[in-house]
């Protein structure tokens, strides 16, 4: 079975420009939660979605958003670029949600210059 | 909120035995337990629910007090290959959320 895949793995933009991280999850599931991961903050929670409906987004200001399509495929986009959203974004997809084992894509590293 | 991990750090030698405690403020539902490798995707190593089990796979097994919020991984005759960033998720009451704690880094010494 494929595993968790994210486009593009690594990206180089500009503060101010606009990003958009595509993630496809294990055929099955339904679940696509979204992290960021830096060496001074870990793991930070950004959001979940289930059959297309966001079920709860992390404190992230309003500049990072996210979508789920049908196929269960997620994107997520960080608009208004700052220094601070350097970062490497991952993806995880789970049959259900939290409760279930998550399977970590290998992440897209996002470097703001 | 953030779980907390402890130790932050630990080396061990090949064989030694190692125990990475995860303690949360809030009632939890689950508690995950993953290991990262430099450079490499989180990898799951074991979920424990609502209900005080015990697992373990191989020479790595957790607990879970949900009395107390906390959990533990223990690691047993550790080999080369359990050097890595562990981190603990955890999932509060109709959170539909995992938080993860800061990681505790293993190193494995021949």
């Amino acid at each position: 079975k494929a595993g968790v895949t994210q486009t593009p793995r690594y990206l180089i933009k500009t503060r101010g420009q606009q990003v958009t991280l595509s993630c496809s999850p294990i055929s099955g599931h339904r679940s696509v939660s979204w992290y960021q991961q830096t060496p001074g903050q870990g793991l930070q929670f950004l959001f979940e979605y289930f059959s297309e409906t966001q079920r709860n987004k992390g404190n992230f200001p309003g500049r990072f958003s996210g979508r789920q399509f049908s196929n269960s495929r997620s994107e997520m986009n960080v608009s208004t670029l700052e220094l601070g959203d350097s970062a490497l974004y991952l993806c995880a997809s789970s049959l259900e949600g939290p409760s279930y084992e998550q399977y970590f894509g290998p992440g897209t590293r996002l470097t703001v210059t | 909120q953030q779980p907390v991990q402890s130790p932050q750090a630990v080396i061990l030698r090949e064989g030694e035995d190692a125990v990475i405690n995860c303690s949360s403020s809030k009632a939890l539902y689950s508690v995950h337990w993953y290991r990262q490798k430099h450079g490499e995707a989180p990898i799951f190593l074991m979920i424990l629910l609502k209900g005080g089990e015990q697992k373990g796979h191989d020479k790595i097994s957790a607990s879970f007090n949900e009395k107390k919020q906390q959990s533990s991984l223990y690691l047993t005759a550790s080999q080369l290959s359990y050097s890595g960033t562990y981190f603990c998720g955890t999932e509060g009451t109709g959170a539909q959320k995992l938080v993860f704690g800061q990681g505790t880094r293993l190193t494995i010494n021949p």
